[in-house]
């Protein structure tokens, strides 16, 4: 099976603009997570798609948006780009179900964002 | 928060030692996953323990759970240089409403000299 994966995997952009991020799961993974890793704050969670529909949600401001398309591929939106959005955006998969014995969340390469 | 938090931040050991890494967490959970990560590259999953296990073994990987410490151990016997990257541990919650959101330490940067 192949793994998850993100496109761009680097990305420069001046504050103010506007960037999308693509995410592809695992084939037969409906969950899509999104996190941003920094130095200074580490792994936050941004939010979590399954079938389309926004589940969860971390602690972001709404500059940062998602969505989820019928084939499970997902993307995150960040507009207004600030320099404190600099990070590396990591996207991962899983079934996203209740009651199976496992569901473990697999990560794709992480797409790397620098704001100028 | 229910972050985890792993311990200790770093390790430095020679190659052909155990590496022995901790993580604490809050809150109960269904399961407890282990990561490693190479400097700025995307987090590899290496296994999942569910709630209702003490001990899983992977090749040179071998991880504990403690739940009524809310702890877990992640040991890797006889490393090897290639073992060099930051370790996390990731929790979920025994919550249905925290579907696919898992909760991160800071890591343990785990260094092994040739």
């Amino acid at each position: 099976k192949a793994g998850v994966t993100q496109t761009p995997r680097y990305l420069i952009k001046t504050r103010g603009q506007q960037v999308t991020l693509s995410c592809s799961p695992i084939s037969g993974h409906r969950s899509v997570s999104w996190y941003q890793q920094t130095p200074g704050q580490g792994l936050q969670f941004l939010f979590e798609y399954f079938s389309e529909t926004q589940r969860n949600k971390g602690n972001f401001p709404g500059r940062f948006s998602g969505r989820q398309f019928s084939n499970s591929r997902s993307e995150m939106n960040v507009s207004t780009l600030e320099l404190g959005d600099s990070a590396l955006y990591l996207c991962a998969s899983s079934y996203g179900l209740t009651g199976l014995p496992y569901n473990e969340q697999f990560f794709g390469p992480g797409t790397r964002l620098t704001v100028l | 928060s229910q972050q985890g938090e792993e311990d200790p931040q770093a390790l430095s050991i020679q190659e052909g030692e155990n590496a022995t890494m901790n993580c604490s967490y809050k809150t109960s959970i269904n399961n407890l996953q282990w990561y490693r990560q190479n400097s700025g590259r995307g987090l590899v999953h290496l296994i999942l323990i569910r709630s209702n296990e003490r001990e899983k073994h992977s090749g040179r990987l071998r991880v504990t759970l403690d739940t009524s410490k809310k702890s877990s151990s992640l040991l890797i016997t006889a490393s090897r240089a290639a073992d060099t990257a930051s370790y996390f541990c990731a929790t979920d919650a025994d919550r249905g409403s925290t579907l696919g959101r898992l909760y991160f330490g800071r890591g343990t940067q785990l260094t092994v000299w040739p």
